[in-house]
């Protein structure tokens, strides 16, 4: 079974630019999360998707968005890049999101920003 | 908001050593998990905790929950150069979202 799958792995923009990161979730899985880490702050939660609906959003400025299409696929968006925005962003999936579900992570995609 | 804390936030042990991890919460657990992440990779899920006073373990790695669900301990035993990595912990919060605790490093020495 197909784990996790984010693209690309790696990315560097400079200021000011937007960038689209991508999660493919583990077949059969229809919520996919979306954390950010740096050393700084730790794992920190953006946002979830279940069904192309979000669900939950964690305390990040609009510029960052996402969605989520009909095969659970889901895309996060962030515009107006800044320098703090570099970080590893991670992706997980879990069955329905609800309590008691282990999440399952994505190798992340690691941004730079210039 | 619930907040998890790790401590300690880093260890050194010698291979072979057994060492402990502990998990704390503001608040009541209702779901408590362990993961594994190697540096800039993502996170290995390990265990899930539910129950207060449950213990599970896979392979040399035993977790805790304690009675009262606010305490989840992460004991490894004979440890190996592959147990290296930052260990995190997890919880669902309060159906809002799920936060992670800070981390601890664990290097083991060969």
């Amino acid at each position: 079974k197909a784990g996790v799958t984010q693209t690309p792995r790696y990315l560097i923009k400079t200021r000011g630019q937007q960038v689209t990161l991508s999660c493919s979730p583990i077949s059969g899985h229809r919520s996919v999360s979306w954390y950010q880490q740096t050393p700084g702050q730790g794992l920190q939660f953006l946002f979830e998707y279940f069904s192309e609906t979000q669900r939950n959003k964690g305390n990040f400025p609009g510029r960052f968005s996402g969605r989520q299409f009909s095969n659970s696929r889901s895309e996060m968006n962030v515009s107006t890049l800044e320098l703090g925005d570099s970080a590893l962003y991670l992706c997980a999936s879990s069955k329905t999101g609800g309590n008691n579900q282990p999440q399952h992570f994505g190798d992340g995609t690691r941004l730079s920003i210039l | 908001s619930q907040e998890l804390e790790q401590s300690p936030q880093s260890l050194i042990v010698q291979e072979g050593k057994n060492l402990t991890i502990n998990c704390t919460s503001s608040k009541t657990l209702y779901g408590l998990y362990w993961y594994k992440q190697k540096y800039g990779e993502g996170l290995i899920f390990l265990m899930m905790l539910q129950k207060g006073g449950e213990e599970k373990s896979h392979e040399k790695i035993t977790a805790k929950l304690d009675e009262k669900k606010q305490q989840s301990s992460l004991h490894i035993t004979a440890s190996q150069p592959s147990h290296a990595g930052i260990y995190l912990c997890g919880a669902d919060d309060y159906g809002q979202n799920f936060v992670f605790g800070p981390g601890t490093r664990l290097s083991v020495l060969p």
